[in-house]
């Protein structure tokens, strides 16, 4: 079955710094990943998403996420981060089965902090 | 478009009363789902639809939980009776592309004292 992992509950930069968040997946079969965040009091919305083809996917806001196979991993990235970037971001996972495609599978999320 | 609408935004319910959960869609997705999220337990899959049918109700912790969707614009998550340990954040979500891309409501902040 699949699972991701997310490092880190919570991070912390200032203002201007790279933001990395860590997103480490399992999965026995290529996988769809996904990275949503969820503002205070909101729900979830769409960052960015990989399904197939180019390994490096752009998202809104500045955001960015690579797919490593070699690695099984999904990190994303921002090279500044903004004061408005505070928000807790969460990492998932789909495999489709055959005809079938099977659940969005999310981690635990992390929490960024943006400090002035 | 109004994205998906979540009613009531917050829930303040005593142990042993029942409680429900209202979602909308948004129009023309046939994919709906029903998550849970709490502290421990992170965001859960509770059970989702498809094309008003439900197909995956693996993730309803227990029969004190039912989910309807009686057409295409609306559907209910019901808890009957509630207890405490249901505190959460409930959210609906819906797709209209094989359930690639989901889009979630504002969700509904459940209480039970």
């Amino acid at each position: 079955a699949q699972s991701v992992t997310q490092l880190g509950s919570h991070v912390s930069v200032s203002e201007g710094a790279l933001v990395l968040l860590r997103c480490n997946y399992s999965s026995s079969v290529p996988p769809y990943l996904f990275w949503y965040v969820q503002y205070p009091n909101q729900g979830l919305q769409l960052l960015l998403k990989y399904t197939t083809g180019a390994t490096l996917v752009k998202g809104i806001n500045g955001f960015e996420a690579e797919f490593k196979k070699s690695e099984t991993s999904f990190h994303l990235t921002k090279p500044s981060a903004h004061m408005s970037d505070a928000a807790e971001y969460f990492c998932a996972v789909r495999v489709n089965y055959g005809g079938s495609q099977g659940n969005l599978i999310f981690g635990k999320g992390t929490k960024l902090s943006v400090k002035p | 478009d109004a994205g998906v609408i979540q009613s009531p935004r917050h829930e303040v319910t005593e142990m042993g009363q029942e409680v429900t959960l209202r979602c909308k869609p948004i129009s023309g997705h046939d994919y709906l789902f029903w998550y849970r999220q709490t502290m421990m337990r992170g965001l859960e899959l509770l059970i989702y639809f498809n094309n008003n049918v439900p197909i995956d109700d693996s993730g309803m912790p227990e029969d004190r939980f039912s989910a309807k969707m009686p057409n295409a614009s609306f559907s209910t998550l019901k808890i009957q009776p509630s207890e405490p340990r249901d505190s959460a954040v409930y959210f609906c979500a819906s797709s209209g592309d094989r359930k690639n891309i989901q889009y979630f409501g504002a969700g509904t902040r459940l209480s039970v004292l």
